[in-house]
């Protein structure tokens, strides 16, 4: 079955970027969304289609997918934005997540 | 406003069976697709299944095929999901959520707030 790891945990100073990223088999051959969840909360949308961001997703939000991996980049991170975070794809008619990335602002 | 509601959820033993709604508003339901995503307790986010605007395409997690049926009622504005030969490891919060894709998943740009389905004897 096709997998996408991304790292457990990544950490980040308030004001720096952060980047966090989804490995997968070819996985630019596919569409890669990513989610921000923080606890005891519904998953958000802050990527869909590799880059484009939803109405009301703040512009330090991006993401890219070359080769192999995705990344999701936060710029001028923010408190506010410790979450967690999982990516995305459709392979073989199923809907993978990654096993998602806890984001540490300190 | 556009919203998603789930109800349905609830405590029930090991093989027995379930319902879960989702009802949306604000939005013309009938043209998006529509996705199940289930999390366990102090775990990450799993799909489960989705379906097209019109039902043509309708697809399942290997975990949950021949147990779990995904339906929706246009007319109604509402998603299913019947949920039968329920295991221990179904216990989970259950989301649905909007798809920004046709066939295939894009991205789910509203969620529900989730109903929490319990497994156990």
């Amino acid at each position: 079955s096709y997998e996408l790891t991304q790292p457990p945990s990544v950490s980040v100073s308030p004001g720096q970027s952060a980047s966090i990223t989804c490995s997968g088999d070819t996985l630019d051959n596919k569409y890669v969304c990513w989610y921000q969840q923080k606890p005891g909360q519904s998953p958000v949308l802050v990527i869909y289609e590799d880059t484009k961001r939803p109405s009301g997703i703040p512009e330090r939000f991006s993401g890219s997918n070359s080769g192999n991996t995705a990344t999701l980049t936060i710029s001028g991170t923010q408190p506010m934005d410790e979450a967690d975070y999982y990516c995305q794809t459709w392979h073989s008619n199923n809907g993978v997540f990654g096993g998602g990335t806890k984001l540490t602002v300190l | 406003e556009v919203r998603l509601v789930e109800s349905g959820g609830g405590l029930v033993k090991p093989g027995g069976s379930l319902r879960l709604s989702c009802a949306a508003s604000g939005f013309t339901f009938s043209t998006y697709s529509m996705n199940w995503v289930r999390q366990a307790p102090g775990r990450g986010l799993e799909w489960v299944s989705s379906i097209s605007s019109t039902s043509q395409y309708i697809f399942y997690a290997d975990s949950v095929k021949g147990r779990l049926t995904i339906s929706r009622d246009n007319a109604k504005n509402s998603l299913y999901l019947r949920m039968n030969s329920l295991r221990v490891e179904d216990t989970a919060v259950y989301y649905c959520a909007r798809d920004l894709g046709g066939r295939d998943v894009r991205g789910g740009d509203v969620w529900g707030q989730g109903t929490t389905v319990t497994v156990s004897s």
